[in-house]
């Protein structure tokens, strides 16, 4: 069965701090790994990450596949109060419609 | 515009009465699902199609029925409701190959 475990639940930070948010997975024939933001509405699309290496979506946000480790971590440097949202990582399988099976996601609160 | 569109965002309706959510999209896309969402528990998928008249159960179906006659539509049906059937429901699409999911924009259902 596969498994997405994200950590940690919730996070309360000022702007200006740093966050790194976790993502580790259980997938068969694991082939990407996506991650989205969302807030008061449907999910939206923040990385693609196929390969192990870094991923940068803009200045404030990067994101680390470890295929090896079956891991991936979301940064978000100098945070800003519109960052608070929930974000969710979902890896794909290759060869399962089932397509995404998402983590219970992280709760991301950044004070003023 | 791109977009997967669902019906109706928000519904109160009471405990056995047959209700349908419907969802459609423009772009294509072979695979959809629905989710369901509640606190804590983050996205679950309760049934997901590969294509057109190919459909399976997700980790949640109990309680659901969903239908993929045409591609772009795929409606999830709850036959007889019950108040734990209140939920924030999504419905996503993705195209074959390695690309990120589409989100409606919620359907908010209350069963009382």
């Amino acid at each position: 069965e596969d498994k997405v475990v994200q950590s940690p639940l919730s996070l309360v930070v000022h702007e200006g701090d740093t966050v790194t948010l976790n993502c580790s997975y259980e997938v068969t024939n694991f082939r990407s790994l996506l991650w989205y933001k969302q807030e008061k509405k449907a999910p939206t699309f923040l990385f693609m990450l196929t390969s192990s290496g870094i991923e940068k979506k803009s200045g404030r946000l990067s994101s680390i596949l470890d295929k090896k480790e079956l891991f991936s971590i979301l940064n978000i440097t100098a945070t800003q109060t519109g960052d608070s949202a929930v974000y969710l990582c979902a890896p794909i399988s290759s060869g399962s419609a089932r397509q995404l099976t998402f983590g219970s996601g992280t709760q991301l609160t950044v004070l003023p | 515009e791109a977009q997967v569109t669902q019906n109706p965002r928000y519904l109160i309706t009471v405990t056995g009465k047959k209700l349908t959510v419907t969802c459609s999209q423009n772009m294509n896309h072979e695979y959809m699902s629905w989710y369901r969402q509640d606190p804590g528990l983050g996205l679950r998928q309760i049934y997901y199609s590969m294509n057109v008249e190919v459909t399976d159960k997700g980790d949640v179906p109990e309680g659901y029925k969903v239908s993929r006659k045409e591609k772009r539509n795929f409606p999830l049906i709850l036959e007889s409701p019950s108040p734990n059937q209140t939920s924030l429901y999504f419905c996503a699409s993705r195209g074959q190959g390695l690309m990120e999911a589409f989100f409606g924009q919620g359907t908010r259902l209350t069963v009382v």
